[in-house]
């Protein structure tokens, strides 16, 4: 089956812990991207990449850090640094950049 | 910052009736996409129409883009329970994509 999987579902973290989340997808997608959504709001782009060992800074980057070693892999990384990290985390990928987008299932991180 | 403000911010309709929600945006795009987002889960890509594109159709989904108004329409024909999910208008133009804050349906059977 082709997709974009994410893990873990549920994240716990303690205040002034980074955290990593896993985004990964076999659908041969070039461009990738994370968002952020909040309760009762849209999504809010923090980075994507669209080619291998290169990317952007979306809208709300400030205390995100991302990676893209891999096609199939872009992991983001929630530092100390965010201010208020709980929310729901969606990654997505497309082909080519900026159309259909496929999105994850999401991952609900929580700071305790 | 949100582009697309959808209107209306929640609808509830019976089944087999037909549901409209718009979308407006302030900026000129290259194109505009809705989406679907079951609760808790991820979003769901329906229709992209392109900046010269005025309609565009898929099964019981229909979609107008109105660029001298900068507004989108998204109707969905013969509503099921189903369909019951919250729909989001993306803009994106000049690698910028923003969401707005979805229309959320219900549809009771």
């Amino acid at each position: 089956d082709g997709g974009i999987t994410q893990s873990p579902k549920y994240l716990f973290r303690k205040e002034g812990q980074n955290v990593t989340l896993s985004c990964e997808q076999n659908l041969n997608h070039d461009a990738m991207y994370w968002y952020r959504q909040d309760p009762g709001q849209g999504l809010r782009l923090i980075y994507y990449s669209q080619i291998v060992n290169d990317f952007q800074k979306g809208d709300i980057a400030e205390g995100y850090s991302v990676s893209r070693e891999k096609k199939e892999s872009f992991p983001l990384t929630v530092t100390s640094a965010q201010k208020n990290p709980t929310a729901f985390y969606l990654c997505a990928s497309s082909r080519p950049s900026w159309n259909e987008q496929f999105f994850g299932p999401g991952t609900r991180l929580t700071v305790l | 910052s949100q582009q697309g403000e959808e209107d209306p911010q929640a609808l509830s309709i019976q089944e087999g009736e037909n549901a409209t929600m718009n979308c407006s945006y302030k900026t000129s795009i290259n194109n505009l996409q809705w989406y679907r987002q079951n609760s808790g889960r991820g979003l769901v890509h329906l229709i992209l129409i392109r900046s010269n594109e005025r309609e565009k159709h898929s099964g019981r989904l229909r979609v107008t883009l109105d660029t001298s108004k900068k507004s989108s329409s998204l109707l969905i024909t013969a509503s099921r329970a189903a369909d019951t999910a919250s729909y989001f208008c993306a803009t994106y133009n000049n690698n910028d994509m923003r969401f707005g804050a979805g229309t959320r349906l219900t549809v009771k059977p």
